[in-house]
């Protein structure tokens, strides 16, 4: 199975800050990677998909990027609406596999 | 407008098979190119991927719990529906149902959840 690391497990920020995320496969994924928020009592919802595309609807200010092992997401300005959780998860082979999470919250 | 729903039951013993519906609308699972996936989160914890079922009745499971899961559709009824035997406490988790096109990797339509506990 591919292990997803993902870091950090918990962020704290403020307002306008800018957040990143990483999410390290254990193998190439080859940009099938994938981002989810999970607010809290609620279904994860697709951000980006395939690496670095946003998906219909999503605010601009969320983005991904990388290749082979290794990926990042990022708030360009955190807002307080992006509270959550956040997953990354490889679907370069099967099982499908999901980083252990990033706990966002505002300072 | 796609909609997805699980049901089953809230509250299960140790030992017994636990079933588990996915209620579908606004897509055909006949349709080439759609899957249904199975995932489930226990309490306070990460995703885990269960299974995956295709238009063309393929199937997909995780490894480490092959031997107890059963997935399989309805198309007439529009459902899905994922069967585990043997469930454990361990098992307590929300169970989601979820879209995806296979041309594409995301899951883009998930069901809200349903909470299964397994107790004596």
């Amino acid at each position: 199975d591919i292990q997803m690391t993902q870091s950090p497990s918990s962020l704290s920020a403020s307002v306008g800050d800018r957040v990143t995320i990483t999410c390290q496969a254990s193998q190439d994924v080859n940009t099938y990677l994938n981002w989810y928020q999970q607010k809290p009592g609620k279904a994860p919802q697709v951000l980006i998909y395939e690496a670095a595309n946003l998906e219909t609807g999503v605010p601009s200010r969320f983005s991904g990027s990388g290749s082979g092992t290794d990926y990042s997401f990022t708030i360009s300005s955190l807002q307080p609406e992006d509270i959550g959780t956040y997953y990354c998860q490889q679907y370069e082979d099967l099982p499908i596999t999901f980083g252990q999470g990033t706990r966002l919250e505002i300072k | 407008q796609v909609t997805l729903r699980e049901s089953g039951p809230a509250l299960v013993k140790p030992t017994q098979t636990l079933i588990l519906t996915c209620d579908f609308s606004g897509f055909s699972l006949t349709t080439s190119g759609i899957c249904i996936n199975w995932i489930r989160q226990p309490p306070g914890k990460a995703l885990e991927w269960l299974a995956r079922i295709d238009w063309d009745d393929d199937k997909y499971y995780t490894s480490s719990l092959k031997t107890r899961l059963t997935i399989s559709k309805d198309t007439s009824q529009n459902q899905v529906v994922l069967t585990m035997t043997n469930v454990d406490p361990v098992d307590t988790a929300t169970y989601f149902c979820a879209r995806q096109l296979t041309t594409v990797t995301k899951f883009d339509y998930w069901g809200p959840g349903t909470l299964v506990t397994v107790s004596s």
